[in-house]
Parts: structure tokens; C-alpha cells; sequence
């Protein structure tokens, strides 16, 4: 079954403890992203790959880092996790359509509470 | 910085009745696509227009792109208790490479049997 898997699924966290929210995909996707999704502020794109090794910031970078070092894999790491990431995480994997569109597999969510 | 609208923000119709859900933005897309989120899940993919003016129809969904390609419209016909979810437009700047993706806030749609 061509899926987007993450983990964990949910998470309870204390300010400043590393954590890494793991993201694999089936599919030979090319593409890969991370969001997340807040109240009243929709989903936000925080960082994403367009191959291995090749990774660019979003909208919401600060706070992230990810690694692309196989296709499947796409880890988001938080180095020293803050009250204010604490939200609803998805990782998405796309593939170029021949109508020239990127369309985007999600996973299944990672909800993430940092006291 | 682009941005998506979409309105309404909520909407609560009773089964049988028709709907309207709109995304608005002052900036020109390349694609747009429509998910369908439900609470817990990660959104699912419903359509992707590309062309200005296209209508794509999926079973009781008619989605449409603006002419000039900066909105784009979700009707749903006798709508149903299953069509009750957060829908999210998305707009894609990128066509030759991939580029960021903006989301629009979302309508949350709930149809009362």
C-alpha cells in the first residue's frame, strides 16, 4: 500500500530535549515537506526536499532542521524544542503530475506538546 | 508573501442542500489544488486544476480555476454527513521546479443529517 508513515504519533516533551519526528514514504517520491498545522493558522510548510541532499527552508523554518540522505526518509529534528512547537506536525511526499503539478501524499500527523 | 483566503471559515448545512466554499488570493498560481482533511487525519488530495478557467467534476464536487488563475471555487451538490471535513485549497508557485506550497486557512464543513 503506497503510504506516508510517521513517528511517533504523538508526543509529550520538555523545553530543550532533542526529539526527531521520522517520516518515510513507498512511493519513490522525489519530493518531500514538513508542516505544520496551528489554529487559525492552516498549515505551514517548514522545510522540504526536492531530491537527497538537497533541502530549502518553508515558511516557518526557525527552531527545525531536517536531513534528506535517502529518498525515502525525511527526519525532522527539533535540537532544543520550545512551548511554541507545540502543534500538529505532517510530513508530505509529492511527485511531478505530466500536467506539470505537484501533488502531495500526507501522513498521518505527529501531535507534538513541548511543556 | 502570498497568501490564500478561503471562505466561509465555517459552514453548517443540512443534508440535501447545496454549497459554495471559495479561495482568494492576490497572487497568480501555477496549480491549485482542494484537500479534504477529517479531525485526526492528515488532508487528502482532491483535485489539482492548472489550467485558468478549467472545471474538473468529481462525483458530486465541481471545482473551477479563475481565468486568471489567482482563485478558485469547491461546489458540492446534495451535500452528504461523509462530506463533513476541513477543506484546504493550496496553491503551488512552482512549475518547472519545485517550490513552496501555500495553504489557505480552511473551511470547515459540517453536514447535519
Amino acid at each position: 500500500e503506497a503510504q506516508v508513515t510517521q513517528n511517533p504519533r504523538y508526543l509529550i516533551t520538555v523545553t530543550g530535549k532533542k526529539l526527531t519526528v521520522t517520516c518515510s514514504q513507498n512511493m519513490n517520491h522525489e519530493y518531500m515537506s514538513w508542516y505544520r498545522q496551528d489554529p487559525g493558522l492552516g498549515l505551514r510548510q517548514i522545510y522540504y526536499s526536492m531530491n537527497v541532499e538537497v533541502t530549502d527552508k518553508g515558511d516557518v523554518p526557525e527552531g527545525y532542521k531536517v536531513s534528506r540522505k535517502e529518498k525515502r526518509n525525511f527526519p525532522l529534528i527539533l535540537e532544543s524544542p520550545s512551548p511554541n512547537q507545540t502543534s500538529l506536525y505532517f510530513c508530505a511526499s509529492s511527485f511531478l503530475t505530466s500536467g506539470g503539478a505537484y501533488e502531495q501524499y500526507f501522513g498521518p500527523g505527529t501531535r507534538l506538546t513541548v511543556t | 508573501t502570498q497568501l490564500l483566503e478561503q471562505s466561509p471559515q465555517f459552514l453548517s448545512i443540512q443534508e440535501g442542500e447545496n454549497l459554495t466554499v471559495y479561495c482568494n488570493s492576490s497572487s497568480v498560481f501555477s496549480s491549485l489544488q482542494w484537500y479534504r482533511q477529517e479531525p485526526g487525519e492528515g488532508p487528502v488530495l482532491l483535485v489539482t486544476v492548472v489550467t485558468g478557467g478549467e472545471v474538473k467534476k468529481l462525483k458530486r464536487l465541481t471545482f473551477q480555476f479563475g481565468d486568471a488563475r489567482k482563485d478558485s471555487s469547491l461546489h458540492i451538490t446534495a451535500a452528504q454527513p461523509g462530506d463533513t471535513g476541513l477543506y484546504l485549497c493550496a496553491g503551488a508557485s512552482g512549475r518547472t521546479s519545485y517550490d513552496k506550497v501555500i495553504f489557505g486557512p480552511g473551511t470547515s464543513l459540517s453536514v447535519i443529517p
